[in-house]
């Protein structure tokens, strides 16, 4: 099962900040946290990863809580090719990724 | 550009027959790949681990002697639809990385199947 919730959907305007939240209570110490997206009829699109420190490059930021049980990724100004469905994912040993529902982001003009 | 790339894109095939769906590392060697498949307006749902040199391990509720998987070499994994049903149309997506933890996992594009 995903060890990960997120909420179903969201909406931004566009040049806007996106700010997409997921839960992960119980994540383990050396689990990494993932985030991917999936624009409809293609695979999914690695963003970012991180395991406890915040962590930004050109697509998003990815912040992380103290406590590590939640974050959040940043679109910092969403477009509309940033719609999609984004997933996050925490990494439990090896490479195995377990896809929860994810949240499907709508940015609108 | 794609690190994990599938082939083919996108196949229709005929109940009954078998099809292939291929997948292969660009650039780097992967000792582990991942199948999943995905069903409209549904989550990635994996499928089976595929390792290099041994037997895949498929997760609960997949029929190992339908979805036949060889990872021949460290580049190339195979996903096999034996005996194809309408119920297998679905999108195949394979996964790939270097294999430590922190290392970025890279998707391929992606395969159609429609059995008509």
């Amino acid at each position: 099962d995903a060890k990960t919730t997120q909420p179903p959907s969201m909406d931004c305007a566009e040049g806007r900040a996106a700010n997409l939240p997921c839960n992960h209570s119980t994540i383990s110490g050396n689990e990494y946290v993932y985030w991917y997206r999936q624009i409809h009829s293609q695979g999914p699109q690695y963003i970012i990863h991180g395991l406890k420190n915040n962590e930004t490059n050109e697509m998003a930021s990815l912040i992380i809580t103290e406590d590590r049980k939640s974050s959040t990724l940043i679109l910092p100004h969403a477009t509309l090719r940033d719609t999609a469905v984004y997933y996050c994912i925490v990494r439990v040993g090896g490479d195995k990724l377990i896809f929860g529902t994810g949240t499907r982001l709508q940015v609108f003009p | 550009g794609a690190v994990v790339s599938q082939h083919p894109s996108w196949v229709i095939c005929k109940s009954g027959t078998s099809v292939k769906i291929e997948c292969r590392s660009l650039d780097f060697q992967a000792t582990t790949m991942f199948w999943y498949r995905q069903f409209p307006k549904q989550s990635l749902m994996l499928m089976a681990t595929s390792n290099e040199g041994s037997k895949a391990t498929y997760e609960q509720g997949v029929e190992k002697d339908k979805f036949l998987i060889n990872h021949a070499s460290l580049t190339l994994s195979t996903l096999t639809v034996t005996s194809a049903h309408p119920e297998d149309s679905s999108f195949y997506i394979c996964s790939a990385s270097l294999s430590a933890q922190g290392d970025t996992i890279y998707f391929g594009e992606g395969s159609w199947l429609t059995v008509v």
